[in-house]
């Protein structure tokens, strides 16, 4: 039931773009996207909703096929502060707050 | 507008004992819910709260219980403690729920409970 992410890892430079996925086998409403630094809580980046609304950072892009039950994250020219490790967390139908997250990946961004 | 408060930041208690940690979600915001986060298993949901009812609970044992009050403030529970329990307990505040998640949550800073 838990969504996988891909990839576990990923190092970048600076100015890289990356793209991470999340994937999964139950069919979905909603995938929130979230960073977390080291120490720190999560912070929302996104939500994709079924039917194609979109919530979140102006500079954040992400796409979400409900037809493949995946979502992808797009992280154009990346900062040193984009640095973390990213969850997707997947929501479910029903009036609910409940997410089950992804197993994460974890971006790191170099000089 | 101030953030989710969760209370003590840091915790450590030997097995058996329990232990109650506190959430005090964004001010308006009416419904809390509760992961808990460890390097093996991530995040995983133990409860959802709204208007001071349980509408979800995740696949825990019933050592773990929650509850929220009428100001919405949240606490949850874990009794006979076990050094599995071991965790940054997280809480996220929302507004109600909405049909599919729509929702965004925000979490607060976590607790950091060590069982030893």
């Amino acid at each position: 039931q838990q969504p996988v992410q891909s990839p576990q890892a990923v190092i970048l430079r600076e100015g890289e773009d990356a793209v991470i996925n999340c994937s999964s086998s139950k069919a979905l409403y909603s995938v929130h996207w979230y960073r977390q630094k080291h120490g720190e809580a999560p912070v929302f980046l996104m939500i994709l909703l079924k039917g194609g609304e979109q919530k979140g950072h102006e500079k954040i892009s992400a796409s979400f096929n409900e037809k493949k039950q995946q979502s992808s994250l797009y992280l154009t020219a990346s900062q040193l502060s984009y640095s973390g490790t990213y969850f997707c967390g997947t929501g479910f139908g029903g009036a609910t707050n409940k997410l089950i997250f992804g197993t994460g990946t974890l971006l790191a961004v170099q000089p | 507008k101030a953030g989710v408060t969760q209370t003590p930041r840091y915790l450590i208690k030997t097995r058996g004992q329990q232990v109650t940690l506190s959430c005090s979600p964004i001010s308006g915001h009416r419904s809390v819910s509760w992961y808990q986060q460890t390097p093996g298993q991530g995040l995983q949901f133990l409860f959802e709260y709204f208007s001071e009812t349980q509408r979800n609970k995740g696949n825990f044992p019933g050592r773990f219980s929650g509850r929220q009050f009428s100001n919405s403030r949240s606490e949850m529970n874990v009794s006979t403690l076990e050094l599995g329990d071991s965790a940054l307990y997280l809480c996220a505040s929302s507004p109600s729920p909405l049909a599919g998640g729509g929702n965004e949550q925000f979490f607060g800073p976590g607790t950091r409970l060590t069982v030893l």
